[in-house]
């Protein structure tokens, strides 16, 4: 089945420690898309990739970094955690041509930095 | 630059009833328009996409939206809620030109459905 998986699903974490939020998708979507959210708040793009090697920062600031070597991962690193950082994190996906379409999230990241 | 004002941020509805979830955007170009539903401990889901053609679009579960494009609107509606329906509804809106273009998100309205 097609899908866009995340993990941990949740992680708790220590501040200053270093962490990569996992995400991977099985449906070849050339476009790939990180997005922090927080309650009450709309959804911020932190970072994005059309495609193998290619990544781009999103509108919110981040400390945060990317990589796309496989077209089907994207993990996203924080070199060292803050509380600040304490979030959800969701990543997506679309097809190249039809990225107007809409978007496919994964569950999600929740992360805490104690 | 566009924007999305969902105008209410908790709507509760008895089972059964009809709910409308309003969305009103702006935009200085033509846009597509999106409803995405997250239920609780889950990402974000398509329920609907508004692209082009028919001003009525129809999704999954039941829900329909309603594009008025001289009230910049985009309100979802079910005529009759189910309690699996509680979750948050999120609006959004892209420029429709080609390229790589910002999709932007509302703050969402969450759907509390009491039995």
């Amino acid at each position: 089945e097609a899908d866009i998986y995340q993990t941990p699903r949740y992680l708790v974490i220590g501040t200053g420690k270093k962490i990569t939020l996992e995400c991977s998708q099985t449906m070849g979507h050339d476009k790939m898309y990180w997005y922090q959210q927080d309650p009450g708040m709309e959804l911020h793009l932190i970072h994005y990739s059309y495609g193998v090697n290619s990544t781009e920062k999103g509108d919110l600031s981040s400390e945060s970094t990317v990589s796309r070597i496989r077209t089907e991962h994207f993990p996203l690193t924080l070199e060292s955690a803050r509380p600040s950082h304490t979030s959800q994190y969701l990543c997506a996906s679309s097809d190249r041509d039809r990225g107007h379409y809409g978007y496919t999230f994964g569950s999600g990241t929740r992360l805490t930095v104690v | 630059a566009q924007s999305v004002t969902q105008l209410d941020s908790q709507v509760p509805v008895f089972e059964e009833a009809p709910v409308e979830l309003r969305c009103n955007y702006s935009s200085s170009v033509s846009v597509y328009l999106f409803w995405y539903v997250q239920y609780p401990n889950q990402g974000l889901q398509l329920l609907l996409k508004y692209l082009s053609g028919s001003t009525l679009v129809k999704g999954i579960n039941g829900f329909e939206a309603e594009f008025n494009k001289s009230q910049t609107s985009f309100h979802l509606r079910k005529p009759s809620v189910h309690i699996s329906d509680t979750a948050e509804y999120f609006c959004a809106v892209t420029p429709n030109s080609g390229g790589y273009q910002k999709v932007t998100f509302g703050i969402g309205t969450k759907l509390q459905v009491i039995p």
